[in-house]
């Protein structure tokens, strides 16, 4: 069964600060990933995919992911965090055999200070 | 273009009642699923549609059940409320049936009294 793991529940970073949320994955064979955000009463909206290929993928906002198959991690990067960045972050896992059901982690809320 | 649209926004039931919620896709998608976020966890998956053919289903009750209809719109229905049952109810659609990446629409919150 596919799982993901955000072990970080709650983090706090200074605007212009770098960024890293941790996501680690379980799944039988090559995934696919997923990060998106949520703000307070909202939807979720992507920000970056990873399907196959290079495994630095490029997002909205000016984050970033790698894949890492030996370490089974998706981490999410920004280099400089905006105080508009703040809310909650989920990592996601798809299956390749069909079907679009995608497995969430508990998600990361992301504070960030002035 | 319009998003993913589901109606309503906010919902109160008691317990025992039933409920309907609604959703349309993303003109063109063809595919529907349906997650439940309950607060403070990450949205879990209900049910998937695609071409009006069930595609998936998590671990939920048969309380829980969805259609979708010939214009790809669908509804997901809740018998017998439980307290439990609340949540924020996301619906989400792709192009395809499968591996497809999903957009999700801004949610039904569901209060059960």
């Amino acid at each position: 069964a596919q799982s993901v793991t955000q072990p970080d529940i709650h983090i706090t970073v200074s605007e212009g600060a770098s960024l890293e949320l941790r996501c680690n994955y379980s799944y039988g064979a090559t995934p696919y990933l997923f990060w998106y955000v949520q703000s307070p009463g909202q939807g979720l909206q992507l920000l970056l995919k990873y399907f196959s290929g290079d495994t630095l993928v490029q997002g909205i906002k000016g984050f970033e992911a790698e894949f890492k198959r030996s370490q089974s991690s998706f981490n999410l990067r920004k280099p400089s965090v905006h105080w508009s960045d703040a809310a909650e972050y989920f990592c996601a896992v798809g299956g390749t055999g069909g079907g679009n059901k995608l497995t969430f982690g508990t998600g990361t809320q992301l504070k960030v200070e002035l | 273009d319009a998003g993913v649209t589901q109606s309503p926004t906010h919902l109160i039931k008691t317990r025992g009642q039933h409920v309907t919620l609604r959703c349309s896709p993303i003109s063109g998608h063809k595919s529907v699923s349906w997650y439940q976020q309950v607060l403070g966890q990450g949205p879990q998956f209900i049910f998937q549609y695609y071409e009006k053919e069930e595609r998936g289903r998590g671990n939920f009750p048969d309380r829980f059940s969805a259609r979708q209809f010939p214009n790809y719109s669908s509804e997901l229905n809740v018998n017998a409320l439980l307290l439990g049952d609340s949540a924020l109810y996301l619906c989400a659609s792709s192009l395809l049936g499968s591996n497809n990446e999903q957009f999700f629409g801004p949610g039904t919150r569901l209060t059960v009294l």
